[in-house]
């Protein structure tokens, strides 16, 4: 089945100890999302790529970079995670025309010690 | 710009019980309306849409949900509710066909609980 897959599902980093998460998507789809997500809070949109050019929300802090390689992967870099970073981070897919729906992974625990 | 208010932050129904979950939206171009369910330690899953057809949308696992423009509102609901539909809900509007940014605006979501 055509699917959005994030790895690894929890990963537990150290304080200021750099972090790699990783999405990849079988559907084809030309637009994906890093979203952060606090305990009992909605998704928080962190950046987007529109195929290869990224877009990166005006409120994201600079600790957060993304890279996309190509159209199947996309990869959350976490410079120096500190203890208010830990949070479910969710990567969504989007095909363009689509009718905006977005597809989401199962998402990726973090946790800072 | 748009939004989303999501009445009640938590809701407990019991077993066989009518699921009534409320979502108000604002936007300035007609909206495409999104529900998504999310079950604890997992993604978000598509329950259902409104892309501007019909008002009454069907979707997954004996929910629906309809678009009442008067009203700005696009309520969740499911006649007799199951164990397995706890969960955490979550109403969600983009700008639809005339908009440009294509973005989720997501409400605060709503707990749902199952009593036996």
């Amino acid at each position: 089945d055509a699917m959005v897959i994030q790895n690894p599902r929890y990963q537990v980093t150290q304080f200021g100890k750099p972090v790699t998460l990783s999405c990849s998507q079988t559907l084809n789809h030309n637009v994906m999302y890093w979203y952060q997500q606090k305990s009992s809070q909605a998704p928080k949109l962190l950046f987007h790529y529109y195929d290869k050019d990224f877009n990166n929300e005006a409120d994201t802090p600079d600790n957060f970079q993304s890279r996309r390689p190509n159209t199947s992967f996309c990869f959350l870099d976490i410079r120096s995670p500190g203890l208010g970073d830990a949070a479910m981070y969710l990567c969504a897919t989007r095909l363009r025309g689509g009718g905006d729906t977005q597809y989401f992974g199962p998402g990726t625990r973090l946790t800072v010690l | 710009a748009q939004s989303v208010t999501q009445l009640g932050s938590h809701v407990s129904v019991s077993e066989g019980a009518l699921v009534l979950l409320r979502c108000n939206y604002s936007s300035s171009v007609p909206p495409y309306l999104f529900w998504y369910v999310q079950y604890p330690n997992q993604g978000l899953q598509l329950l259902l849409k409104y892309t501007s057809a019909a008002t009454l949308v069907k979707g997954i696992n004996g929910f629906e949900a309809e678009f009442k423009k008067s009203e700005t509102s696009f309520h969740l609901t499911k006649p007799s509710a199951h164990m397995s539909d706890a969960a955490e809900y979550f109403c969600a509007v983009s700008e639809g066909s005339s908009g440009s940014a294509r973005q989720l605006t997501f409400g605060s979501g709503t707990q749902l609980t199952v009593l036996p």
